[in-house]
């Protein structure tokens, strides 16, 4: 167990909608960072947040956003889905601002039928 | 543009002989090399590091080789076991932000 959690673990909608994934990172750790995994591929760096702050950009879509919260947590929204959007969603989270050992959690692993 | 490669989806090995998983990189600009482990229904867990100062790094059964004229890195366990089975994911950070970036991964399978 990292000590990461996110909820939920299983989401299935339908094309176009809107959802948001909630991820806690482990107690005093201030940099949470999302990844997104699709079937065969390796896991794509999102967002970075660090203490509320957005710290760093990959391959995020406009349609995707994010947010860290003053207790830490931290919400992933997904716009307009798309076929394409079904993959595993992971959280991470580190006490540096920037670190490349990072604790991940189980993930949110959504279906967009 | 795939800047980490894990050429072979997927490796059985005995258990009790050496398992060696590949990777390939891009940039040589990349300061660190990780590998992390994921089991099924779980997040991927941090397993070993290597700054690219060094060309071999060790812990326990785990060593992890660097070869930056090749842009190579390897993986070694010896002796494998049955618990090593999962899948292994090499990646690749840089200094300062240290954005980390992973290859496709690698499902191991050791045998009994």
């Amino acid at each position: 167990d990292s000590g990461v959690t996110q909820t939920p673990k299983h989401l299935i909608t339908a094309t176009g909608q809107r959802v948001t994934l909630r991820c806690s990172p482990r107690s005093g750790d201030l940099s949470v960072y999302w990844y997104q995994q699709s079937l065969d591929q390796g896991l794509q760096f999102l967002i970075q947040y660090y203490n509320g702050e957005e710290r760093a950009k990959g391959n995020i879509l406009e349609r995707f956003s994010a947010q860290q919260f003053p207790d830490l947590h931290s919400e992933l929204n997904l716009s307009s889905l798309e076929l394409g959007d079904s993959a595993l969603y992971f959280c991470a989270s580190s006490v540096a601002r920037s670190s490349y050992e990072q604790y991940f959690g189980p993930g949110t692993r959504l279906t967009v039928t | 543009d795939q800047q980490v490669k894990q050429n072979s989806p997927s490796l059985s090995v005995q258990e009790g002989r050496i398992s060696i998983l590949n990777c390939d990189y891009t940039n040589s600009m990349f300061d660190y090399f990780l590998w992390y482990k994921k089991y099924p229904a779980e997040g991927p867990t941090f397993l070993i590091s290597i700054s690219s100062i060094k060309d071999k790094n060790e812990d326990g059964r785990f060593t992890v080789f660097l070869n930056k004229s090749a842009k190579h890195l390897s993986l070694h366990i010896v002796p494998s076991q049955p618990g090593d089975s999962a899948v292994y994911f090499c990646a690749v950070a840089s200094g300062g932000y240290q954005k980390v970036t992973f290859g496709t991964g690698t499902k191991l399978q050791v045998i009994p």
